[in-house]
């Protein structure tokens, strides 16, 4: 069975740092792209960044520089280093695989959803 | 960036009645990168159509979705009791991947 698993979410200072995790199984990271998605309490849907099946990173505006996505492909593990967070990145954060093995490697409509980590950035 | 905004923000609806959800972006998008997402409570997404107007595996033919260039639709022919959640479309056709606010469908 295709799934992804997050985890690694927590409560966290402004300022701190926290670690995502997700983890694939009946898939290859090497095929298909991953995106992560967070959404804040009550609120709609916001892309975060995404790898491409060749390991090409792509990140909002919001997040570059802070937020750095690695992968373990031996491992099957995709890591989200998040940094100087702030109150603002409070949301449930999804980690979601690519639809499709596209041409450039990241395709960006998601079939496979994790069940959400929940990141809480409060003093 | 490509701003979507989807209307109604709520449709009241009762099961049985055919459901018609817009989003309209502010930049051109190809029909080939506008996906639409469904989202129950305390639930993960759950891609319903891609590419305008592809559905996802498992989804019903109730289901349907059309547009081009600014304006797409989806419609659920007919709702059923399982259909009265959230739904988001979402443009993935260039960085950023944007999302549009939502429209939830009620029962009336």
């Amino acid at each position: 069975e295709v799934q992804v698993l997050e985890s690694g979410g927590g409560l966290v200072q402004p300022g701190g740092s926290l670690r995502l995790s997700c983890a694939a199984s009946g898939f290859s990271f090497t095929n298909y792209a991953i995106n992560w998605v967070r959404q804040a309490p009550g609120k709609g849907l916001e892309w975060v960044s995404s790898i491409s099946s060749s390991g090409r990173t792509y990140y909002a505006g919001s997040v570059e520089g802070r937020f750095t996505i690695s992968r373990d492909i031996s491992k099957a593990t995709l890591h989200m280093e998040m940094n100087s967070l702030r109150a603002e990145d409070t949301a449930v954060y999804y980690c979601a695989k690519d639809l499709l093995t596209y041409s450039t490697g990241w395709y960006g409509a998601s079939d496979i959803w994790g069940q959400g980590t929940i990141v809480t950035v409060s003093s | 960036e490509n701003v979507l905004t989807q209307s109604p923000g709520t449709l009241s609806l009762s099961p049985g009645e055919r459901a018609t959800l817009s989003c309209r972006a502010s930049q051109s998008v190809s029909s080939n990168f506008l996906a639409w997402y469904q989202q129950k409570p305390g639930q993960a997404p759950r891609l319903l159509m891609y590419a305008t107007s592809s559905r996802a595996t498992g989804i019903p033919d109730r289901f349907s979705g059309s547009g081009s260039g600014t304006d797409f639709i989806l419609t659920i022919s007919r709702l059923e009791p399982e259909d009265f959640a959230v739904y988001y479309c979402q443009q993935y056709q260039r960085s950023p991947l944007t999302f549009g606010g939502g429209t939830r469908v009620e029962i009336k």
